[in-house]
């Protein structure tokens, strides 16, 4: 899997939008990029995933740079429940060949 | 109940003892995968499995060992704990089709 770069720790307040942003330079052209978030005392959970275009779901939205080599998770309005690591992770064809490659994330902290 | 059940959930024992770390998962899913998780890191995958009959080393398997008695299980193994395997274990199972990784709430393991 390729590496991915993200800053350590962010910090944004509550009800505000966050960008959480993660550079991946070696990116394939058949790589997707995943996002999974830890809560406090738990395992990791499932946020998004794309390979081209940009993505949105119930929790987040995700926006792909043109040339793929950067990518930002959009929380449209943070609450407290959103405090946790965020991991972008690239993972080869979009399926299950095998296990993602975890790096230390960002940690997120959201002010009241 | 939990999709990805794991048992225990905390356990301390001494170095040189085998301990045995259990997972279950009601998912349907093929594909297991045990991961370790030390404080201040992201997760490292030690084995996973495609199949009842396919076993796979994932970055750190020295020292552990697997066996996938069913679909639905897959147990993680120390034949000889030490202090350093000290830390947070996740097992997950993996969605074919996206891809998607689903996570047990852990087992935390403390060899003095």
């Amino acid at each position: 899997d390729a590496k991915t770069t993200q800053p350590n720790s962010m910090e944004s307040n509550e009800e505000e939008p966050v960008h959480l942003p993660c550079n991946h330079s070696t990116i394939s052209g058949t790589d997707y990029i995943h996002w999974y978030r830890q809560l406090p005392s738990q395992g990791p959970e499932y946020v998004i995933h794309g390979l081209t275009s940009n993505v949105n779901n119930r929790m987040a939205s995700l926006a792909i740079a043109e040339d793929r080599k950067s990518s930002t998770l959009i929380l449209h309005r943070a609450t407290l429940r959103d405090a946790a690591v965020y991991y972008c992770i690239l993972r080869d064809d979009g399926g299950g060949a095998d296990g993602l490659t975890f790096g230390k994330g960002t940690h997120l902290i959201i002010q009241p | 109940d939990a999709d990805v059940t794991q048992t225990p959930r905390n356990r301390i024992t001494k170095t040189g003892k085998r301990i045995m770390l259990e997972c279950s998962q009601t998912k349907g899913h093929d594909r297991m995968y045990w991961y370790r998780q030390d404080p201040g890191l992201g997760l490292r995958l030690i084995y996973y499995s495609f199949d009842v009959k396919d076993i796979n080393k994932g970055e750190i398997s020295d020292g552990y060992s697997v066996s996938r008695q069913a679909q639905a299980k897959f147990s993680l193994s120390l034949e000889s704990a030490i202090p350093n395997q000290t830390a947070l274990y996740f097992c997950a199972t993996s969605d074919i089709t996206s891809g998607e990784l689903f996570f047990g709430e852990g087992s935390r393991l403390t060899v003095l």
